[in-house]
């Protein structure tokens, strides 16, 4: 069962370039969602919430449409510090689970100068 | 900084050792996780603490064995693992009250397992 899909990628761009990141979720009961970014033999660290008005913060821009259970990430005037794991977790809370949150597969990031 | 302490960070064990891996927050969360990540996957959802009680066990075999002592400290016991077990495991808290909750994952720094 995936909860959560993303495309791996790789995505190999030059700086400045803007990047989307796309993922879709299964679970029409997933109440919030989150982009956390992860670099190479670190833990996760969480990048941005995602609202369903859409959220902006500098150079991210994170999208979230209900309807058709899928979530973006924009990263305009990309940096080399930005080369990371980028991955889209989904918060599913049970009435008698509390929080549950699944991660996507992560779509790995590299900027070039 | 991250405010999940994780011990030890890198542990080897043999197949048929018992160890245990240990987990700590002080931010008055009331939900603990454990995630196993193999290399280039990502964190796949353990076990879920919510209140100190286990509320979801994600089909993990036995010889993984998690207690939680308090609501600060979190244990995954381990005996007779195999090599496959080998990865990356991630303690993480979050706030989890009834009417609210920020959501954010707080993560610990993981503790590198390896099966010989």
């Amino acid at each position: 069962r995936k909860e959560v899909e993303q495309d791996p990628g790789p995505f190999n761009v030059p700086e400045g370039a803007t990047v989307a990141f796309n993922c879709t979720y299964s679970n029409s009961a997933s109440q919030s969602f989150f982009w956390y970014r992860q670099d190479c033999r670190k833990e996760p660290k969480l990048l941005m919430s995602v609202y369903s008005s859409g959220n902006e913060d500098g150079r991210f821009t994170a999208q979230l449409n209900r309807a058709s259970q899928y979530i973006s990430l924009l990263i305009r005037d990309s940096k080399l510090s930005d080369s990371a794991t980028y991955l889209c977790v989904v918060n599913i809370r049970g009435p008698n689970t509390g929080n549950q949150f699944y991660f996507g597969t992560g779509t790995s990031l590299t900027v070039i100068p | 900084d991250t405010e999940v302490t994780q011990t030890p960070k890198h542990l080897v064990m043999g197949m048929t050792n018992k160890k245990s891996l240990k987990c700590e927050q002080h931010m008055g969360h009331r939900a603990m996780y454990w995630y196993k990540q193999k290399a280039k996957k990502p964190p796949e959802l353990m076990f879920v603490y919510s209140y100190e009680k286990l509320s979801i066990n994600e089909s993990v075999p036995s010889r993984f064995s998690p207690e939680c002592p308090n609501s600060s400290l979190l244990n995954l016991h381990l005996h007779a693992l195999q090599p496959e077990d080998s990865a990356l495991y991630l303690c993480a808290s979050s706030q989890d009250r009834d009417r609210e909750s920020t959501g954010e994952l707080f993560f610990g720094e993981g503790s590198r397992l390896t099966v010989l």
